[in-house]
């Protein structure tokens, strides 16, 4: 079966760090980009960012570029998601899914069942 | 960056209803639009890719249509199951998201 697994909840302070994972297993890990979708307390989707994982290359999301760090470790079919110093506007439900298609017709064909960040003092 | 739109935001329809959802992207995207399903506390799910291919395994009273600029996604005869948020997306140019259409009871 194909599916992305991820971590834990995670109850942070402001201005701590953090990284949360996405395993993925089923499929050729290094085959499809990883990216990772915010959905904060009661709002939408925003894309953050993905990952390539045969070379963890990544492209961002202006709103993003430079608040998170995407990265992986395709010896453990691994993706991360990264803060160096969380804030409040941090709590929000994070997943990951996997990117399929081709030529562009690029869609997010599986989705890791989220983990819920909190940031509060 | 690509804009995406949706409308309307929130609808209520009665289970066998046909249901319409737009979505307007801020410049042409080909057909490179995508359609997902969300239940309250569940992580989305794939209904419809590149405007009009149906993911497998979702049923067939879910279709979507359109290029360019202006996209639908209809349910044909709404079921129980089928109440949940849905969100267009674009594949032009990375990824955004739509604001989303809440599918509620009548």
């Amino acid at each position: 079966e194909v599916q992305l697994v991820q971590s834990g909840a995670e109850v942070k302070k402001p201005g701590e760090s953090l990284r949360i994972s996405c395993k993925g297993s089923g499929y050729s890990f290094t085959s499809y980009w990883i990216s990772w979708v915010r959905q904060m307390p009661g709002k939408g989707l925003e894309w953050m960012g993905r990952i390539d994982p045969s070379d963890s290359y990544t492209n961002y999301s202006p709103s993003f570029q430079g608040h998170v760090t995407i990265s992986a470790d395709k010896s453990i079919s691994t993706a991360y998601l990264q803060w160096s110093s969380l804030k409040a506007s941090d709590t929000a439900m994070y997943y990951c899914a996997r990117q399929a298609g081709l030529n562009y017709y690029y869609y997010m064909d599986v989705w890791g069942k989220g983990t819920t960040v909190t940031v509060s003092s | 960056d690509i804009q995406m739109t949706q409308s309307p935001s929130s609808l209520s329809a009665s289970v066998g209803d046909r249901v319409t959802i737009t979505c307007r992207a801020s410049q042409s995207i080909s057909s490179y639009l995508n359609w997902y399903q969300q239940k309250p506390g569940k992580a989305p799910k794939l209904l419809i890719y590149a405007a009009s291919s149906l993911q497998s395994g979702v049923p067939s009273r879910f279709s979507g249509s359109g290029s360019g600029t202006d996209f639908t996604l209809t349910i044909s005869s709404l079921q129980p199951e089928d109440f949940a948020t849905y969100y267009c997306q674009q594949s032009y140019s990375t990824f955004t998201f739509g604001p989303g259409t809440k599918v509620d009871i009548k």
